[in-house]
């Protein structure tokens, strides 16, 4: 079975600084791992899709690595807002019988971002 | 565009009784998901559906059903409520299950079982 796992659980850092989110997995047949944002009383928001061929992609400020492997996965955030402020979930995408095509998501890094 | 909606937004029910909650999408997704997030704790998947007339379970189905009649529709009911399945619940539509596919989010049914 497909575990997640997420470090740190929280983060409180200044505006300004550069920071790295940990994300890793126990079974490395995935299909793809992704990273969402969830604000308080909100849903989830889709931040990045790395495929399981791919090492990385960006977003603005975002970039997310992934070496499927070692079963890691790291969320880079530079140059961090208040704005930020929020939990970030990754989640395994299944690649093989029963995980197929299901996501598996770790318990999230609760990100604070102060002035 | 209204993406996908859950109502209702919160509830509380007493021990034994039973609640649907609905969810709807208008991206004309084949796939639709129900999982429940509780404190502290990632998601877990509890029923999906990859069409009208086609759902399957997921994770911790335990005490839930679901359907799905339409493309639009995946009403979740839950049957003589415990206070176990107090949780958040949310709601996800994604075209397809294939590895570029991006599952999209409802706001969530915040539920007290007492």
């Amino acid at each position: 079975k497909q575990e997640v796992t997420q470090i740190p659980a929280a983060l409180s850092v200044p505006e300004g600084e550069n920071l790295v989110l940990n994300c890793s997995f126990t079974d490395s047949a995935i299909y793809n791992l992704q990273w969402f944002r969830q604000d308080p009383g909100k849903g989830l928001t889709s931040l990045l899709l790395i495929q399981s061929s791919q090492r990385e992609q960006t977003s603005g400020r975002l970039n997310a690595s992934l070496d499927k492997s070692s079963g890691r996965s790291t969320l880079y955030i530079a140059a961090s807002q208040p704005g930020d402020s929020a939990t970030y979930l990754c989640a395994a995408r299944g690649g093989r019988g029963s995980t197929l095509g299901r996501l598996y998501f770790g318990r999230g890094t609760q990100l604070t971002v102060w002035p | 565009n209204a993406g996908v909606t859950q109502t209702p937004k919160f509830r509380i029910l007493k021990i034994g009784q039973s609640m649907t909650l609905q969810c709807t999408q208008d991206m004309n997704h084949n796939y639709m998901y129900w999982y429940r997030q509780d404190p502290g704790m990632g998601l877990k998947l509890i029923y999906y559906s990859v069409g009208a007339g086609i759902t399957d379970k997921g994770e911790v189905p335990n005490g839930y059903n679901v359907s799905r009649s339409t493309t639009e529709d995946f009403p979740l009911r839950l049957e003589l409520a415990a206070p176990s399945q107090t949780s958040v619940y949310f709601c996800a539509s994604s075209y397809s299950a294939g590895g570029r596919d991006i599952q999209y989010f409802g706001a969530g049914t915040r539920l007290s079982v007492l």
